[in-house]
């Protein structure tokens, strides 16, 4: 089955903690991956994907074909990183997690 | 426009009630989606297109949902005789290019409409 995986409903850390927002992922083919994010009272929008290979906002994520996992990481919170993250994995059409809400307090 | 545009953004509907929700998608863009996303849950997929034609409809959930896009722009997705659990949040989402590479390039989402079925 193609499942994408994301355990925790809330993380909350505070500023300037390290961030890491879990997503484990089902799929049979080679996998595509991507993390999106939807800040308060704005739409979704695409955070950063697998083959890209970058840092977005000082986020980045491995894809570890072993755990199946594409967590998601930052070294460092700001209380701009509030929002909810959602992992999201291409089987011809994107599946979608069911997202984690980062609350990031002062 | 500058980005997907939704409407209505906000639909109450008095159950049994038919609603049509538009989407218009960044100009020039191939390839469109349609996203269910029930409170507290991830976009689930409802439908998809490259250009006019509907390449993908298993995310349906029944037959009272039918999407179109005639002439490979605006898309409408309607919900025929609306139940409670139809309430939810449709997301349209375009991309710049068809197919599955059009996955690995970016999805532009629309803000969403919200529909509640009384």
């Amino acid at each position: 089955a193609q499942r994408v995986t994301q355990p925790e409903k809330l993380l909350s850390v505070f500023k300037g903690a390290p961030v890491e927002l879990k997503c484990n992922y089902s799929y049979s083919g080679s996998p595509e991956l991507f993390w999106y994010v939807q800040y308060s009272r704005q739409r979704l929008q695409l955070l950063l994907r697998h083959i890209s290979r970058e840092s977005i906002k000082g986020f980045t994520a491995d894809l570890n074909k072993g755990e199946t996992s594409f967590h998601l990481k930052k070294p460092f919170a700001q209380e701009e990183d509030s929002a909810m993250y959602y992992c999201a994995l291409n089987t011809d059409k994107l599946i979608f997690g069911t997202g984690t809400r980062l609350q990031v307090f002062p | 426009g500058a980005g997907v545009s939704q409407s209505p953004r906000y639909k109450v509907a008095k159950r049994g009630q038919d609603v049509a929700l538009r989407c218009d998608p960044i100009s020039g863009h191939v390839s469109l989606f349609w996203y269910q996303q029930a409170l507290g849950q991830g976009p689930e997929f409802l439908t998809y297109f490259q250009n006019e034609a509907q390449l993908d409809k298993s995310g349906l959930p029944s037959d009272r949902f039918f999407a179109e896009r005639p002439e490979g722009s605006v898309s409408t997705l309607k919900i025929q005789r609306t139940q409670q659990e139809d309430s939810a949040v449709y997301l349209c989402a375009s991309s710049l290019i068809g197919g599955r590479a059009g996955l690995t390039g970016e999805l532009f989402f629309g803000e969403g409409s919200r529909l509640t079925v009384l």
